[in-house]
């Protein structure tokens, strides 16, 4: 299993961007997929999880209504849409496979910086 | 969504146990059995190395073992190794239908 994220960087408090994750080696269609962030020297923070069919999604308090995952089945892709940002979404953001609520897989994670 | 409870730091010298805690509610690490573990070395993405309270990946050391009691779970590493010194945490499954993560524990290896 291979979990590649890209579209980490900087930009501005209040700012978007759009987080990528190309996977490899897994029945994608099948796979629930998460977003999970660190930001820096801190603990882990589950973000949100998505069902292998897309038609289940939940997320954490601190995202719900700014954040939005999505995933692209032709592309085997998963995505996190990061809207309203603020200074303290400033982490480094993990695609993981989630299997009967564990983290199995992880990607090497993107970098997301929101400064002025 | 509080995060669950883990001590900063633990520590032990070489050949010995050690055992972190993570202390949820009666509506995450107590009310089902989805606690997992990971480690995570500087640097470097978490790995899993506990799943269902008690059960290990393939590939991971029998040093590493999972418990659980009331609202409370642990993981035991014995036979303590250098390289063991790293950043634990712990997950649950919620009765919201969401996941959380412990704070996390620092081992420190002597």
């Amino acid at each position: 299993v291979q979990l590649v994220e890209s579209g980490g960087g900087l930009v501005k408090p209040g700012g978007s961007l759009r987080l990528s994750c190309a996977t490899s080696g897994l029945r994608f269609d099948i796979q629930w997929m998460t977003w999970v962030r660190q930001a820096p020297g801190k603990g882990l923070e589950w973000l949100a999880f998505i069902s292998g069919a897309g038609d289940h999604t939940m997320y954490a308090d601190s995202v719900t209504g700014r954040f939005i995952i999505s995933r692209d089945s032709a592309h085997q892709s998963v995505s996190l849409q990061l809207n309203s940002l603020r200074v303290e979404d400033t982490a480094t953001y993990y695609c993981t496979t989630l299997h009967y609520h564990a983290f199995n897989f992880w990607g090497q994670g993107t970098l997301v910086t929101v400064s002025s | 969504q509080s995060a669950l409870t883990q001590p900063a730091s633990v520590s032990g010298s070489p050949g010995q146990s050690i055992t972190i805690s993570c202390t949820g509610t009666s509506s995450d690490v107590g009310a089902f059995n989805y606690v997992s573990w990971y480690q995570q070395h500087p640097g470097k993405a978490p790995k899993f190395i506990i799943f269902d309270v008690t059960n290990r990946p393939s590939g991971v050391s029998s040093r590493f073992s999972g418990s659980k009691s009331g609202n409370t779970a642990f993981l035991t590493i014995s036979g303590l190794q250098a390289e063991d010194e790293a950043d634990y945490y712990c997950s649950s499954y919620t009765r919201r239908d969401t996941e959380v993560f412990g704070g996390g524990t620092r081992v420190n290896v002597l």
